[in-house]
């Protein structure tokens, strides 16, 4: 059974460059979560979407951060521009309405933007 | 304003020996929370939860206490092995909220053999 899956697993690129993670949560599960850890301020939420539907966006940092559900296998985060401070792990996790609160993370996708 | 606080960032235990690690909350509508343990270059994976209503949940060598006066969690492994060794997160989620969790900075456990 498979996980979530996230690529890449690793993104080195430059600061401007536009830069998008993927992810693909568990089949079945209706609500999918983006977070980003940081040394400085831990694991925290950027966004999370139910059936597809972004619900919560408050986490997102700035306008330059974006995040899409075009269908329930599959999201995007886009950072355009990157700029350095964006580095960072990014994590995707996925989990069931039915469910108390355990999600299911994903690898992480570490991103270096020099 | 951190509403799930752990106040260790690290955590050596012998081998053998029982490690406990803490957490505290602020939000009182918290009424669930998890520990997730998490290895370098991996995604944090859930490892024990307890609901409110509850004081203690059992999971084999891993026990979670709650006291909700104190708000205040633990985490007791007994007995630890060097495999323990990671990244520990302590999480709470409330029913209001969607249940979206939120994270502690996290404990990091080095288990000595």
């Amino acid at each position: 059974d498979a996980g979530v899956i996230q690529s890449p697993r690793h993104e080195v690129t430059e600061m401007g460059q536009e830069v998008t993670l993927r992810c693909k949560p568990i089949s079945g599960h209706d609500y999918l979560f983006w977070y980003r850890q940081t040394m400085m301020r831990g694991l925290e939420l950027l966004i999370y979407f139910n059936n597809n539907v972004p619900i919560d966006d408050s986490g997102m940092p700035e306008d330059r951060f974006s995040a899409k559900m075009p269908n329930a296998s599959f999201s995007t985060l886009k950072i355009q521009p990157s700029e350095p401070r964006d580095s960072a792990v990014y994590f995707c996790a996925s989990r069931l309405t039915s469910g108390r609160g355990e999600q299911f993370f994903g690898p992480g996708t570490r991103l270096t933007v020099l | 304003d951190q509403q799930v606080k752990q106040n260790s960032p690290s955590l050596s235990v012998q081998e053998g020996r029982i490690s406990i690690l803490n957490c505290d909350y602020t939000n009182s509508m918290f009424d669930y929370f998890l520990w997730y343990k998490k290895y370098p270059a991996e995604g944090p994976t859930f490892l024990i939860s307890i609901s409110s209503i509850k004081d203690k949940n059992e999971d084999g060598r891993f026990t979670v206490f709650l006291n909700k006066s104190a708000k205040h969690l633990s985490l007791h492994i007994v007995p630890s092995q060097p495999g323990d060794s990671a990244v520990y997160f302590c999480a709470a989620s409330s029913s209001g909220s969607a249940r979206q969790l939120t994270f502690g900075s996290g404990t990091q456990l080095t288990v000595l053999p």
